[in-house]
């Protein structure tokens, strides 16, 4: 009955390498989320949808393209993979996309490009 | 630039004692501010949120205030437990395109000893 899931747990690839995160949720929640902690443990937002749509689209390298098939699933692509890339990207949503609503996280994917 | 600062990075104590963490934000438009708990290997939990009018919240053995004069923040913990042993971060957001986006502090890393 896990709220917010992601697989794979961890991802261990190699440099050039084309991967996909995936992200689903049973709230039924309108609003999901893509962050990525570095190594300094900073959270920072990458993609929002709300209802499908696109609304948060940070300076992030065009290599990641969020999809989101329908309001339950937010999946995160990969690529031409970089050393940098290597972080525990979080996916999230909430109930809305307002101020008051609460954003609840998967447990992450920790990916390390070799 | 918006940015969250916590302090101490690190904090140890003794099962059973008292500690208070700190938050300084430089967050606008600020339309709230959270504290999550982050277990390891974890996504962050929500504990407690204000928003600008409130100066203290509440959650069990944790109370957080908030000064928005000063644009400050802290979070007390009472009796701690092992259990408490995990990373607080102190989340403000930032009214910002449908809602807002959310700006995380780096963390305080808890350790409860017995």
């Amino acid at each position: 009955d896990t709220a917010v899931s992601q697989t794979p747990k961890y991802l261990v690839t190699q440099m050039g390498n084309d991967k996909s995160i995936k992200c689903e949720q049973n709230l039924g929640h309108d609003t999901m989320y893509w962050y990525k902690q570095d190594s300094k443990k900073f959270l920072k937002i990458m993609f929002s949808y709300n209802n499908k749509e696109l609304i948060i689209n940070e300076t992030v390298p065009n290599r990641f393209s969020p999809k989101s098939p329908d309001k339950a699933h937010l999946n995160l692509h990969i690529n031409s993979l970089e050393l940098g890339d290597s972080a525990v990207y979080f996916c999230a949503s909430s109930q809305g996309a307002g101020p008051s609503y609460e954003q609840y996280f998967g447990p992450g994917t920790r990916l390390t490009v070799t | 630039k918006n940015q969250v600062e916590q302090s101490p990075q690190s904090l140890i104590i003794l099962e059973g004692k008292n500690c208070t963490l700190q938050c300084n934000y430089t967050v606008s438009p600020f339309s709230n501010l959270r504290w999550y708990k982050q277990d390891t290997g974890r996504g962050p939990v929500s504990l407690t949120i204000m928003t600008f009018s409130e100066n203290t919240k509440s959650n069990g053995r944790y109370t957080a205030t908030l000064d928005a004069d000063t644009k400050q923040s802290s979070l007390h913990i009472t009796a701690s437990q092992l259990s408490d042993s995990a990373s607080y971060i102190c989340v403000v957001r930032m009214i910002y395109n449908q809602g807002g986006k959310l700006i995380f502090g780096q963390g305080t890393e808890l350790s409860v000893k017995p």
